[in-house]
């Protein structure tokens, strides 16, 4: 299965925007880029997913490179709450929409 | 709609004895997922299933049994608990379309000793 490789830990400044990368060098032309996030002691939550073009949503936007082998997530105003662990997954087509996790990165907001 | 749900949410296993995991959805959604998470760690997929009487292996399927008799339940089995298997796990449902999302339930914290 594909991988993705994210930084282990990042730190932000609440209310300043915060750049997740990721990078998925072995993505095939037909897997989509899933970020989901999980807060301490919780199952994970979906964040945002894209396959070529860059996408907004109310929680986040995505950045995906012209070659698709990088994309990031991008959090406009960190929160307190945006403490979490965030995980860039690959999403392989056409297999029961399951999804293969890696480490993720934990981020941290200072107030 | 309560949406998944996980019965039970803590258990304490002796090595060797048995125990059924049972994930809820009311969504009406095709697909379910079971994980794990050991501690620092990412999720990975233990079973899945397309549709109801449909299951799939996933990265670590040894040492579990799921069935999905039912579309809105996914049961997932240990016949003989190893502390091996001492986790978190993690049930998930997702609609066959749309934007795949996949909505988690609270997980089970499940010791083996």
């Amino acid at each position: 299965d594909a991988k993705t490789t994210q930084p282990n830990s990042m730190e932000s400044n609440e209310e300043e925007p915060v750049h997740l990368p990721c990078n998925h060098s072995t993505i095939s032309g037909t897997d989509y880029i899933h970020w989901y996030r999980q807060l301490p002691s919780q199952g994970p939550e979906y964040v945002i997913h894209g396959l070529t073009s860059n996408v907004n949503n109310r929680m986040a936007s995505l950045a995906i490179a012209e070659d698709r082998k990088s994309s990031t997530l991008i959090l406009h105003r960190a929160t307190l709450r945006d403490a979490a662990v965030y995980y860039c997954i690959l999403r392989i087509y056409n297999q029961g929409g399951k999804l293969i996790f890696g480490q993720g990165t934990e981020l941290s907001v200072k107030p | 709609n309560a949406g998944v749900t996980q019965t039970p949410k803590f258990r304490v296993l002796k090595t060797g004895q048995s125990m059924t995991l049972l994930c809820a959805q009311d969504m009406n959604h095709e697909y379910m997922y079971w994980y794990r998470q050991d501690p620092g760690m990412g999720l990975r997929l233990i079973h899945y299933s397309v549709g109801e009487g449909t299951t799939a292996k996933g990265e670590v399927p040894d040492g579990y049994n799921v069935s999905r008799l039912k579309k809105q339940n996914f049961l997932l089995g240990l016949e003989s608990a190893a502390p091996s298997q001492t986790s978190v796990y993690f049930c998930a449902s997702q609609h066959r379309g749309g934007t795949y999302e996949q909505y988690f339930g609270p997980g089970t914290r499940l010791t083996v000793t």
